[in-house]
């Protein structure tokens, strides 16, 4: 079966203390992996995409890196405002769904 | 430069009554897709709609629940007859070329049935 895990399932970290998210997942013929954040009451925002093992992208203070079986969100001297839940997602497999995971709750403290 | 639309924000029901959500993609976007989201939990896919046609409905449930994309309008999910356990935000994406693009989300519509 097709699944999602990341971890933590919550990370407190105070302001400035660099530290990376884990996304594992377990797809057959991986098409896309996103990244997302979700602040409370809103929906999902689109961070990035990577579609091949050794693909790394960044924006800000966020890189995402992605080998055969996960991909790492790093967060380098973040801030109070980058407390947000970060989701990943996979595309792939027999149906070719979008599958997410449950979300690392991210909290920077100042 | 709308993003995807949702409304209503909130919305709440009696058991029995008919909720109707409704979605508006991004301009130029023809790829629609609900998703359910319940407390610590993480999206769960429901159904994946072009104008007009169903593409995928297979994390519907098959009872109560459709929904529609038509040529005009916004997309709507309805769910008949609800109950206490369709509670939840139901999110609405959108993409440009389906499923080889990334999906951008409206801001959930949070369903409260009583």
């Amino acid at each position: 079966e097709d699944q999602v895990t990341q971890s933590p399932e919550a990370l407190r970290l105070q302001e400035g203390e660099s530290s990376s998210l884990n996304c594992s997942y377990t797809v057959s013929g991986l098409r896309g992996l996103f990244w997302y954040r979700q602040d409370p009451g809103k929906g999902p925002e689109f961070l990035f995409t990577l579609y091949s093992a050794g693909e790394e992208k960044e924006k800000e203070r966020l890189k995402a890196t992605l080998t055969k079986k996960e991909s790492f969100l790093h967060i380098t001297a973040p801030k109070p405002e980058d407390s947000a839940t970060y989701l990943c997602a996979v595309q792939g497999g027999r149906d070719d769904k979008i599958i997410f995971g449950k979300g690392t709750r991210l909290h920077i403290l100042p | 430069n709308a993003g995807v639309m949702q409304n209503p924000r909130h919305l709440v029901r009696r058991r029995g009554q008919e909720a109707r959500l409704r979605c508006s993609p991004m301009k130029g976007h023809s790829h629609v897709y609900w998703y359910r989201q319940l407390p610590e939990e993480g999206l769960k896919f429901m159904v994946y709609l072009q104008k007009e046609n169903i593409i995928d409905e297979s994390g519907m449930p098959k009872e109560r629940f459709s929904a529609e994309f038509p040529k005009e309008g916004p997309s709507i999910l309805r769910i008949q007859q609800v109950v206490r356990g369709d509670s939840a935000a139901y999110f609405c994406a959108s993409s440009r070329n389906g499923r080889d693009s990334p999906l951008h989300f409206g801001n959930g519509t949070r369903l409260t049935v009583t």
